[in-house]
């Protein structure tokens, strides 16, 4: 398994601003992850973090949005810029260590993001 | 288009009361995972089944993963107010560690 440590847990937003989300993990992993859960909603993935290149994102979300930075195996940020209350949701970073069966993808505790 | 139909969206029952959640798919995954999360926090792992048939037990929970490896269920047996939560099946598609969750199921045991 993997400890994963995300800063900040909570935060209260205004509008218009730009928050960036810190992600470590306590081990050197390939593969790490964002995803968003909007509030009663399941989990959307946001972008693939690649180290060392610019990340890979899904179909509905852009860089200018959600810049991501992956500086090395165990760390990565996630930034929400110029934030509407419909970023309100909880962000995530997830992991795969190596050697977990079938790609096992572990979660950190999130971060809880309301914007007002 | 949602990938992963999951059933029942919401679920509340008596304590010691049996039940069955599922996840549906018309596509294969390579390993499909079920987590449990609870307010205010991230998804907690419970089991990733990797082989079409297999079925892993956890105490009183029970998952399978069809045969074809479209399918999961996760079946409680004797609910206990602990086990009170949102619970989540997830699919990965070959070795990209991407997945595609189903909509959750919210679980509420009553004592």
């Amino acid at each position: 398994s993997a400890v994963i440590s995300q800063k900040p847990s909570r935060d209260i937003c205004q509008r218009g601003t730009s928050l960036t989300i810190q992600c470590q993990v306590d081990s050197q992993v390939t593969m790490m992850f964002w995803y968003r859960q909007q509030p009663g909603q399941s989990l959307t993935l946001i972008a693939t973090a690649n180290q060392g290149s610019e990340a890979t994102y899904e179909s509905g979300f852009v860089i200018d949005k959600f810049p991501i930075s992956r500086p090395n195996l165990t760390f990565s940020t996630l930034t929400v810029s110029n934030m509407s209350p419909e970023d309100s949701s909880i962000y995530l970073c997830s992991v795969a260590p190596p050697g977990g069966p079938g790609n096992t993808i572990y979660f950190g505790e999130g971060s809880w993001l309301t914007v007002v | 288009t949602q990938l992963l139909e999951q059933s029942p969206q919401f679920l509340s029952i008596q304590e010691g009361e049996n039940l069955t959640v599922y996840c549906n798919s018309s596509s294969v995954f390579s390993s499909l995972q079920w987590y449990r999360q609870e307010p205010g926090e991230g998804p907690v792992l419970l089991v990733t089944v990797v082989t079409g048939g297999e079925v892993k037990k956890l105490k009183r929970l029970t998952f399978q993963f069809g045969d074809a490896r479209k399918d999961s269920s996760l079946h409680i047996t004797a609910a206990q107010p602990g086990d009170t939560g949102l619970y989540l099946c997830a699919g990965a598609r070959g070795n990209t560690g991407k997945l595609i969750f189903g909509q959750g199921t919210t679980l509420q045991v009553k004592p």
